[in-house]
């Protein structure tokens, strides 16, 4: 089945500075790639999402690209603020599966 | 508001119990997923009901179950409650399977406490 590995586990970043998180999948098929945001207590939000024939995609501050070939998509986040500090989420989909999280990324953005 | 509605938003119990968590999916959706989430874990997927079928299984218990109703809620249950089962427990849905556009949306979750 489809494995995802995401990097850092833990991020501190001072505001005003630029986060990347990292994550690898195993499955070639796989063909959605959204991030989630998740606050203490609260749900996981959708940010942002990338389809499989698209290479990069921002909205804002946060953008995510894709590399189908080294089977990898990063979420970057520019201009941090204290509000982006959260839990991170990666998932990875696979039309007629099922959608599958990384383990998360703590990210902490420091004034 | 991502649509998704769950209930109740917290549930404290003894251990040995039985409770059930309730959740509406998004409008159109006929996905519906359950996720386990311990403290400062990350999101353990439990099972996925589509239009009423089971569809896929992850780590859950024997003492867990669920189902999707006609109307399209799910409900899981869960039994002889432990200590370790207390969590947050989302629901997520999402439109369809096999579509080209699937997103995944979650409920506020239901914090189950067992004491």
């Amino acid at each position: 089945g489809e494995n995802v590995e995401q990097h850092p586990s833990t991020l501190s970043v001072q505001e005003g500075d630029s986060a990347v998180i990292k994550c690898t999948y195993s499955d070639s098929a796989s063909n959605y790639f959204p991030w989630y945001k998740q606050e203490l207590g609260k749900r996981p939000q959708l940010i942002i999402d990338i389809r499989s024939n698209v290479g990069e995609k921002k909205d804002q501050r946060i953008a995510v690209t894709l590399n189908k070939t080294a089977k990898h998509f990063s979420l970057h986040i520019t201009e941090t603020q204290p509000e982006d500090s959260a839990v991170y989420f990666c998932a990875v989909y696979n039309y007629g599966q099922n959608f599958v999280f990384g383990p998360g990324t703590r990210l902490s953005v420091l004034p | 508001d991502s649509g998704v509605t769950q209930t109740p938003k917290h549930l404290i119990t003894a251990t040995g119990q039985r409770v059930t968590l309730r959740c509406s999916p998004r409008s159109g959706d006929l996905s519906v997923y359950w996720y386990q989430q311990s403290l400062d874990q990350g999101l353990q997927f439990l099972i996925q009901y589509y239009n009423g079928e089971e569809r896929a299984k992850g780590n859950i218990l024997e003492r867990f179950s669920a189902q999707q109703f006609p109307d399209l809620h799910s409900e899981l249950n869960l039994s002889s409650l432990e200590l370790g089962d207390s969590a947050l427990y989302f629901c997520a849905s999402s439109r369809t399977q096999g579509a080209t556009n699937e997103k995944l949306f979650f409920g506020s979750g239901t914090q189950l406490s067992v004491l």
